[in-house]
């Protein structure tokens, strides 16, 4: 079975511009989660959605970060404009939702580098 | 606020020198803690569910226990291959009517051959 899926998995670009990241959750899995995991913070929820629409935005930095969920196979999140201290690996993870105590799955990140 | 603690932040080991991983936790109404794996490059790859006092979980080398505080990662004769930052999860917290896992900041094991 294909895991989730994260693109691109590097990206470094200069202080400025827009980046966005990529992700396709696992079939069937109908809540959707991005993270941003560094050094100092760890793994820091930014925000989650449920059956394609967003439920909780409150770990979102900043109003240049914003995320999108067209369909149930495909998510964005977008920084405009990105700044140094964007930098991080960015995750997204999937799960099923409305079944207790289901974990979450993983993709293998998307680590940025802002210049 | 709900509190993850994992203890150590690092850890050596000896391949074949057991050892035990530490989650400490202050929530309210647990609904779930997780063991997650995640290898340098990678994301965190699911071990263990644990949902009530005294359960356990196994899985080959890597034994999960819970209380009502904490839990134990229990690491028998590990292999350098075992190497990895281990994250626990606690899930107590709703937001939008869904419960969400707060992580802990891991513990990265390191076994030496």
């Amino acid at each position: 079975d294909a895991g989730v899926i994260q693109s691109p998995r590097h990206e470094v670009t200069e202080m400025g511009q827009e980046v966005t990241l990529r992700c396709k959750p696992i079939s069937g899995h109908n809540s959707l989660f991005w993270y941003r995991q560094t050094m100092m913070r760890g793994l820091e929820l930014l925000i989650y959605f449920n059956n394609n629409v967003p439920i909780d935005d409150s770990g979102m930095p900043e109003d240049r970060f914003s995320a999108k969920m067209p369909n149930a196979s495909f998510s964005t999140l977008k920084i405009q404009p990105s700044e140094p201290r964007d930098s991080a690996v960015y995750f997204c993870a999937s799960r099923i939702q409305g079944r207790s105590g289901q974990p979450q799955h993983f993709g293998d990140g998307t680590r940025l580098s802002i210049l | 606020e709900d509190q993850v603690t994992q203890s150590p932040e690092a850890l050596r080991l000896q391949e074949g020198e057991s050892s035990s991983l530490n989650c400490s936790y202050t929530v309210s109404g647990l609904r779930g803690l997780f063991w997650y794996r995640q290898d340098p490059g990678k994301g965190p790859e699911f071990l263990f569910t644990l949902y009530s006092a005294g359960e356990e979980k196994e899985k080959e080398r890597l034994k999960a226990t819970l209380t009502k505080k904490e839990s134990f990662l229990h690491i028998t004769a590990p292999k350098p291959e075992d190497s990895a930052t281990y994250l626990c999860a606690v899930q107590a917290r709703i937001s939008g009517g869904s419960y969400i896992p707060t992580f802990g900041r891991g513990t990265s094991l390191i076994v030496h051959p």
